[in-house]
């Protein structure tokens, strides 16, 4: 079944504390992209890449890096989260040069920042 | 600037009546892609139905239809028959050449629908 994966899909952490939102997809797709959503500001885009090796930041991407060493995955990292990261949090890819362009979604990780 | 605007930030609506759910979008780039995405209580982004600017008829998918006025730069969803199940937050989302070679989506706020029995 094609799908995006993400882990872990609720966390509840405290400031300061790393972790790291991992995210798989099975469909070979070139692009990956994370996005953070908020009440009432939709979905923002926090990181993106085009292939292995290649990202680049997004709209809101303060306090996250990432990294795409292989092509199925793209994992998000917190180095030191702070409550303000309270947030949804979607992976999505899509195919580079696909028929429309539509983006796969994981299923989403709900993360609190104490 | 690439922007999706949703206007009605909530929505009522009675059980088997049809409803539209608004979204303006503004681009300079001529090809671009319009979508929307259904966000159930249980979280997950459901993509709905895709119209592409060169679109000569406006996109159906079932229930769903994609009421696309280019001059005015609207991409109305309109839901028909409306369920209970249909109750969630509906994204309107736009791609564009200009936006990370038309990968990336740029998404309006939102419209959260209850449909009433």
């Amino acid at each position: 079944e094609a799908q995006v994966t993400q882990n872990p899909r609720y966390l509840i952490t405290v400031t300061g504390k790393k972790l790291t939102v991992t995210c798989s997809q099975n469909m070979n797709h070139e692009y990956m992209s994370w996005y953070r959503q908020d009440p009432g500001l939709g979905l923002r885009q926090i990181y993106y890449s085009m292939n292995v090796e290649v990202t680049d930041k997004g709209d809101v991407p303060e306090g996250y890096k990432v990294s795409r060493k292989e092509k199925r995955n793209f994992p998000l990292i917190l180095e030191s989260p702070s409550p303000n990261q309270t947030s949804l949090y979607f992976c999505a890819s899509t195919k580079v040069g696909g028929p429309t362009g539509e983006l796969f979604f994981g299923e989403g990780s709900r993360l609190t920042v104490l | 600037a690439q922007k999706i605007t949703q206007t009605q930030p909530g929505m009522f609506v009675q059980e088997k009546e049809a409803v539209t759910l608004d979204c303006t979008y503004d681009t300079s780039d001529p090809s671009y892609g319009l979508f929307w995405y259904k966000q159930p209580s249980s979280g997950e982004m459901i993509f709905l139905i895709y119209q592409g600017s060169y679109d000569q008829q406006n996109a159906t998918e079932g229930r769903y239809s994609l009421n696309f006025q280019k001059a005015r730069k609207s991409a109305n969803l309109v839901i028909s028959a409306s369920q209970l199940g249909d109750s969630a937050m509906y994204f309107c989302a736009m791609r564009a050449p200009a936006l990370q070679g038309a990968q990336k989506l740029v998404f309006g706020q939102g419209t959260r629908l209850t449909i009433n029995p």
